[in-house]
């Protein structure tokens, strides 16, 4: 079935460093690819996606690329604040299911 | 505009108790989803409703899990009666549209199963 790995965590780093959290996925379709973040006592939202292969998904200065050949969608971002310090998750929607499946999540904890 | 409400935040009960949760989704969503997340894994689909009808509810397990939604707007989930596995936070979600996958989540109600 359907599956996402997830790098475990936590990502420790600190204000400014370069943030890169990788995300590999299994689908017998083509799935649209989705990165959501739960910030600290809030839900998850919705942070950015991707709906085919090599497309970039972009939002808050965070990018990701659709890697059919890889079956990657690795989360990179310049340089992280300390307001970024939440749990990120990747996802996918298969083509012909309508089920979100989600990673078991990274924590990122950036320090000033 | 409001975002998913959910209740009640907290609920610590006794195994073998049963216990209710409650979702209001955002105004005019008509897909409605459950998900359980257990510490230290990602969400996991419970059901998902389009207005009142059940879309997906494979994963729920239905001897002890039940939910509904009335009129196509709030829903409840249940147990009746708890296990200590069932310990995780319950997260509601709606979508404007079904294909999309852009959810918008509640802030969840967690649960401990004592």
């Amino acid at each position: 079935g359907d599956s996402v790995t997830q790098m475990e965590g936590p990502v420790t780093l600190s204000e400014e460093a370069f943030l890169t959290i990788n995300c590999t996925y299994t689908a017998t379709g083509y799935p649209s690819l989705f990165w959501y973040v739960q910030y600290p006592g809030e839900g998850l939202q919705l942070l950015l996606k991707a709906t085919k292969a090599d497309d970039k998904g972009s939002n808050k200065g965070f990018e990701a690329t659709y890697r059919k050949e890889t079956t990657s969608f690795h989360l990179e971002k310049g340089s992280v604040q300390v307001s970024d310090s939440a749990v990120y998750f990747c996802a996918l929607k298969d083509t012909g299911f309508q089920k979100l499946v989600f990673g078991t999540g990274t924590r990122l904890l950036v320090s000033p | 505009e409001a975002g998913v409400a959910q209740s009640p935040r907290y609920k610590i009960i006794e195994k073998r108790q049963s216990v209710a949760f409650w979702c209001n989704p955002i105004s005019g969503h008509a897909t409605l989803y459950w998900y359980q997340q257990i510490l230290g894994q990602g969400p996991k689909l419970l059901i998902q409703f389009q207005n009142n009808g059940v879309v997906d509810d494979s994963q729920l397990p239905k001897d002890r899990f039940s939910a509904e939604r009335l009129k196509g707007v709030d829903s409840t989930l249940k147990i009746q009666p708890a296990k200590l596995e069932d310990s995780a936070v319950y997260l509601c979600a709606s979508s404007l549209e079904t294909d999309t996958g852009e959810l918008f989540f509640g802030e969840g109600s967690r649960l401990t199963v004592l």
